[in-house]
């Protein structure tokens, strides 16, 4: 049973330029959550998907951040003009549907390391 | 706002004694608390955790206790051993209900040191 996939490991941009992250949820998951971790902070809520819909973004900046959660394929964080700010991991968390005794998990993927020259 | 406050930030301890990790939270509403160890450079892994109709939970040699009252809840971790050395997170949910928004209000962190 494979865990949360992301990818990139790590990606590279210099400023300006888009970053796309991209997450696959566990099997059997229907929620999607993004956090970013600053160099040694805690991580900080962005956005939380379920398939085609945004329920809380929150967290997310108003400009330049988008995500997508689409009926197939995996969730997509996007940020547009990447500045050096923007430099940080990446977490995408999933979690089972709600209802169930475990519906309140959250497990996370490797996380993409962003770094902005 | 909400917001998870997270004590110590350090803590170093002799291998074979215990760490204590304490929290408090600001939202009375938040009914789900986990605890994650982050080692470096890996993703945050769910170690324990509790529904906030409960008052304790144990696996092995790590214990959460919640005090709703008091809005706070701590990680016991006893016999710590030197591959328990990580950053620890802990986490409140936002929210109450089953149609509630679901995200995570993390903690700060605490960096444990066991020394063999």
């Amino acid at each position: 049973n494979a865990g949360v996939m992301q990818n990139p490991r790590h990606l590279v941009r210099r400023r300006g330029q888009e970053a796309r992250l991209r997450c696959s949820p566990m099997k059997g998951h229907s929620h999607v959550y993004w956090y970013r971790q600053l160099p040694e902070e805690g991580l900080k809520f962005m956005v939380y998907l379920q398939k085609e819909n945004i329920i809380d973004e929150s967290g997310m900046p108003k400009e330049r951040f988008s995500a997508e959660f689409p009926k197939e394929g995996p969730s997509i964080l996007r940020i547009q003009q990447v500045v050096r700010g923007d430099s940080a991991a990446y977490f995408c968390a999933s979690s089972p549907p709600t209802g169930g005794l475990t519906s309140y998990e959250q497990y996370f993927g490797p996380g993409t390391r962003l770094t902005v020259t | 706002g909400e917001n998870v406050e997270q004590h110590p930030s350090t803590l170093s301890v002799q291998e074979g004694d215990s760490a204590v990790i304490k929290c408090t939270y600001s939202d009375s509403a938040s009914n789900y608390f986990p605890w994650y160890k982050q080692e470096l450079g890996k993703r945050p892994q769910l170690i324990i955790d509790i529904r906030s109709n409960v008052g304790e939970k144990k696996d092995q040699r790590i214990a959460v206790t919640l005090n709703k009252t008091a809005k706070h809840f701590s990680l016991h971790i006893t016999e710590t051993q030197p591959e328990d050395s990580a950053v620890y997170f802990c986490a409140a949910k936002s929210g109450g209900g089953s149609g509630n928004t679901g995200k995570l209000i993390f903690g700060q962190g605490t960096t444990l040191q066991v020394k063999p």
